[in-house]
């Protein structure tokens, strides 16, 4: 909704440029990962996922990264277009509690400069 | 596609009052969920639903209730409405993620927006 991007790490980027979007994840037993786009005023829609028995996946424009070394996963956008303005959440899924969750990332504000 | 649809997009209601919030897929998913979305809190589990008439308490169950008659059909119900469950609420919906092997993307609602006066 409209108060999504409040308290957001932001990005800022030219259009044009590519963009690189990074998250932490904690629990080095997760086996999959998705990034999700939000839109103001809408749900968090899929962009692209990993598991864990991969380091790179690409789609079109986008490519997530995956180094489990230090626990870090990244979304990059080529060519960021003006509808790419969003907040981007990463999610990791772990198996706890004897169900698989996904547990959130805060998000980062991702604004494209004319 | 796969579409997840909640019924209201904006809801108000008025404090003790019982408020149903109703999310419908179509593609015969067997999971089905329940969030809040709140400004620098994320998104928070409530309720989630492995199978129909089944259910499962997310972090945050506290003055919620689900419901899960049809396997299409999950219903988020506030009991006793209070101020503090003034939210952004989404439901997703995934196809079921027993094995690693199996995992799959949660996918979302538009979300309703709740406000309780």
């Amino acid at each position: 909704g409209e108060n999504v991007g409040l308290h957001l790490p932001t990005l800022s980027v030219q259009e044009g440029d590519n963009s690189i979007i990074n998250c932490a994840y904690s629990n080095s037993a997760s086996d999959y990962f998705i990034w999700y786009k939000q839109e103001s005023g809408k749900g968090p829609q899929f962009i692209i996922d990993i598991r864990s028995n991969m380091d790179k996946r690409q789609g079109q424009r986008v490519t997530v990264l995956l180094n489990k070394t230090v626990k870090h996963l990244s979304l990059q956008i080529a060519a960021t277009q003006p509808g790419d303005s969003a907040v981007y959440f990463c999610a990791e899924n772990i198996f706890w509690d004897s169900n698989y969750q996904l547990i959130w990332g805060a998000g980062t504000k991702l604004i494209i400069k004319p | 596609d796969v579409k997840v649809t909640q019924s209201s997009r904006y809801l108000v209601k008025r404090t003790g009052e019982k408020v149903f919030l109703e999310c419908v897929q179509d593609m015969d998913h067997e999971n089905m969920f329940w969030y809040r979305q709140d400004p620098g809190l994320g998104l928070r589990l409530i309720y989630f639903s492995y199978d129909v008439k089944m259910k499962e308490k997310g972090d945050i169950p506290e003055g919620y209730s689900v419901s899960r008659e049809k396997k299409e059909r999950f219903s988020l119900i506030l009991e006793s409405a209070s101020t503090n469950q003034t939210s952004m609420y989404l439901c997703a919906s995934s196809l079921t993620q027993i094995h690693s092997d199996s995992n799959q993307p949660q996918h979302f609602g538009d979300g309703t927006r709740l406000s309780i006066l």
